[in-house]
């Protein structure tokens, strides 16, 4: 079944730790998302990207990164300029047009 | 900038009841989308209803149904006949038509009372 894959479920980053969250999708999508949701808030956007090799930042983007090498890939470091990582991290695609986002189930980050 | 506001953070309804979600949106657009995602306690994101700009009629899927009202820029999602299962977040979603980039409300939470 076509869908969208994260990984993993859970992790956890020391201080002063690189981590990176996995996100792969098989719908054949043209554009990927992150959004980061802390508890009880809305999604607020971190990075999206249209098309392989391009990428643009959204509305909190300062502490991560971001890469799309390949269409069906899209890879979320939390950097430790992060300072406050803990969060739960959604990743989405979409085709454009009237067509909605799908989400992957999402990978939940915590501060050892 | 687009913004999207949904004021009530909290609604209550009885079972078998219906309730109006409200979501205002501010654009000055003429080709968007919008969208209401539902989001249970298993944190799926699982969408229930979209609507084109260009469309004048009202978005309908099942029990749900939508409140297009663009001069006013609000898109209320209408739930009937509430079942328990209707608990979660819900978020109301703007796009443009000219970009990719999604912009969400700050959701507002049903709670459906047995």
């Amino acid at each position: 079944d076509g869908g969208i894959t994260q990984s993993p479920k859970y992790l956890f980053r020391k201080e002063g730790q690189n981590v990176t969250l996995s996100c792969e999708q098989n719908l054949n999508h043209d554009a990927m998302y992150w959004y980061r949701q802390d508890p009880g808030q809305g999604l607020r956007l971190i990075y999206y990207s249209q098309i392989v090799n391009d990428f643009q930042k959204g509305d909190i983007a300062e502490g991560y990164s971001v890469s799309r090498e390949k269409k069906e890939s899209f890879p979320l470091t939390v950097t430790s300029a992060q300072k406050n990582p803990t969060a739960f991290y959604l990743c989405a695609s979409s085709t454009g047009g009237t067509q909605p986002q799908h989400f992957g189930d999402g990978t939940r980050l915590s501060i050892l | 900038a687009q913004t999207v506001t949904q004021s009530q953070p909290e609604m209550s309804v009885q079972e078998a009841e219906t309730v109006t979600l409200s979501c205002t949106y501010d654009t000055s657009e003429s080709d968007y989308y919008l969208f209401w995602y539902k989001q249970p306690p298993s944190r799926q994101m699982i969408l229930v209803i979209r609507q084109e700009a260009y469309k004048q009629q009202n978005a309908t899927e099942n029990r749900f149904s939508v409140n297009f009202q663009k001069a006013a820029k609000s898109f209320s999602l209408k739930i009937s006949d509430s079942q328990l299962g209707d608990a979660a977040m819900y978020f109301c979603a703007y796009r443009s038509g000219g970009t990719y980039k999604y912009i969400f409300g700050t959701g507002t939470r049903l709670k459906v009372l047995a």
